[in-house]
Formats: C-alpha cells, sequence, structure tokens
C-alpha cells in the first residue's frame, strides 16, 4: 500500500460524457502526478501539481483538465470521452517539487480504470 | 513515437537465469528511473540514477546509466519468479520539466 489513494476504482461510462477521477496523496506530500496509461500508449506523464499550483505539464488534451485543493487531494476532469479515452489513470505523490530525483520518490496510487463504451 | 525505446518487449525465462533490459534515446535526459508494476498496480521505483555512467546495485539488480546519459540498463542475476512484471523506465529532463516513460518490458519468470 503505498499511502495513495484513488477513486473509483473503476469507471464505466459513454461517449461525450465527462466525469472526475479523484486522488489522495500520502500524507505530507504536496506533489500530485497524473497519467494515462493505455495499450498503444504506454504509460503518458499528464500533468503535476505543486501545493495547489500547476508545476508541470505533459501529453494532457484540451479535453481533459486537473486541480489541486487546499487539502492537497487533487482531481482529474475528463469530458467530451471519447473511445480512445478508455485507459488506467494512476495518480502518483511526492514530498518535493520534483519527483524524479533520488531524494525524492514518486509514490503511485492502485489506479481508477475507466472504460469508454 | 516513443521518446524511450525499451528492449525486448516481452521476456519469458527460468528461473535462475541472468537477463537484461534495454532502454534507449536518442535524448539526454538529466535523471532516470527504473520501476516495476504488478497487475492491477502501480508502478513501484527501483531506482533513481542521475550520473553518466553511474552505476547502482540492489540486491540482485544492477542499474547502468550511460556516460552520455542516453540510455540505461538493467540487469538481473538468478532471476525468481517474484521478479515478474512489467518493468519501465523513465528519464526526466530539465528542460519543461517533462517526464517520459519508456515502451516498457514485460518479464515472466517460470519457476
Amino acid at each position: 500500500d503505498s499511502g495513495v489513494t484513488q477513486t473509483p476504482k473503476h469507471l464505466i461510462t459513454a461517449t461525450g460524457q465527462r466525469v472526475t477521477l479523484r486522488c489522495s496523496p500520502r500524507s505530507g506530500d504536496l506533489s500530485v502526478y497524473w497519467y494515462q496509461q493505455s495499450l498503444d500508449q504506454g504509460l503518458q506523464f499528464l500533468i503535476q501539481y505543486y501545493n495547489g499550483e500547476e508545476r508541470a505539464k505533459g501529453n494532457i488534451l484540451e479535453r481533459f483538465s486537473a486541480q489541486q485543493f487546499p487539502d492537497l487531494h487533487s482531481e482529474l476532469n475528463l469530458s467530451s470521452l471519447e473511445l480512445g479515452d478508455s485507459a488506467l489513470y494512476f495518480c502518483a505523490s511526492s514530498v518535493g517539487i520534483s519527483g524524479f530525483s533520488s531524494y525524492n520518490e514518486q509514490f503511485f496510487g492502485p489506479g481508477t480504470r475507466l472504460t469508454v463504451l | 513515437t516513443q521518446l524511450l525505446e525499451q528492449s525486448p518487449q516481452f521476456l519469458s525465462i527460468q528461473e535462475g537465469e541472468n537477463l537484461t533490459v534495454y532502454c534507449n534515446s536518442s535524448s539526454v535526459f538529466s535523471s532516470l528511473q527504473w520501476y516495476r508494476q504488478e497487475p492491477g498496480e502501480g508502478p513501484v521505483l527501483l531506482v533513481t540514477v542521475v550520473t553518466g555512467g553511474e552505476v547502482k546495485k540492489l540486491k540482485r539488480l544492477t542499474f547502468q546509466f550511460g556516460d552520455a546519459r542516453k540510455d540505461s540498463s538493467l540487469h538481473i542475476t538468478a532471476a525468481q519468479p517474484g521478479d515478474t512484471g512489467l518493468y519501465l523506465c523513465a528519464g526526466f529532463t530539465n528542460t519543461g520539466n517533462q517526464f517520459y516513460f519508456g515502451t516498457g518490458t514485460s518479464l515472466t519468470v517460470i519457476p
């Protein structure tokens, strides 16, 4: 158990719909990262927030948005869903601003499996 | 197009054998990490390397970062069934704070 929680675990919806994925970071972690994992694209970095502010942006579509709240939990909003958005969505957290160093490890949650029909 | 290419994509070996997984790119990274992911779970960090030519050992696992910081390898000695999983390399560039995962290597160790 990494200490990062994600809800829901599974989500099935239809094309054109909007969904919200939720992430609670480990206690004390200020950074939250969102990733998408699909069979054809692999694991892709979407976006990072640090203490409520957007820190880095990766391959995140304009139909997707995220935010980090004052209690540090984060939400990823996916709208106008397409079949190709079906994937595993992971949230990770780290203590510091950069989760890519030997002293600031990222801890991943169990993921949310999104199926768009 | 993937920035980080891993090879092989799939690997099935017998318990006790040695193996090497490669992670290659034409880009330079300021740090590179290796993760292992098991089905239904998120990736778990194994190691971070930051210096060109750096070698790190973690029990039966040896990680090497290329001198030019464009590639890396993971060597497992005497593989065990518990090593089974998806191995992912990931590189970080200071330019734009971008983080890229490799294409992944799915390892199966047969008892």
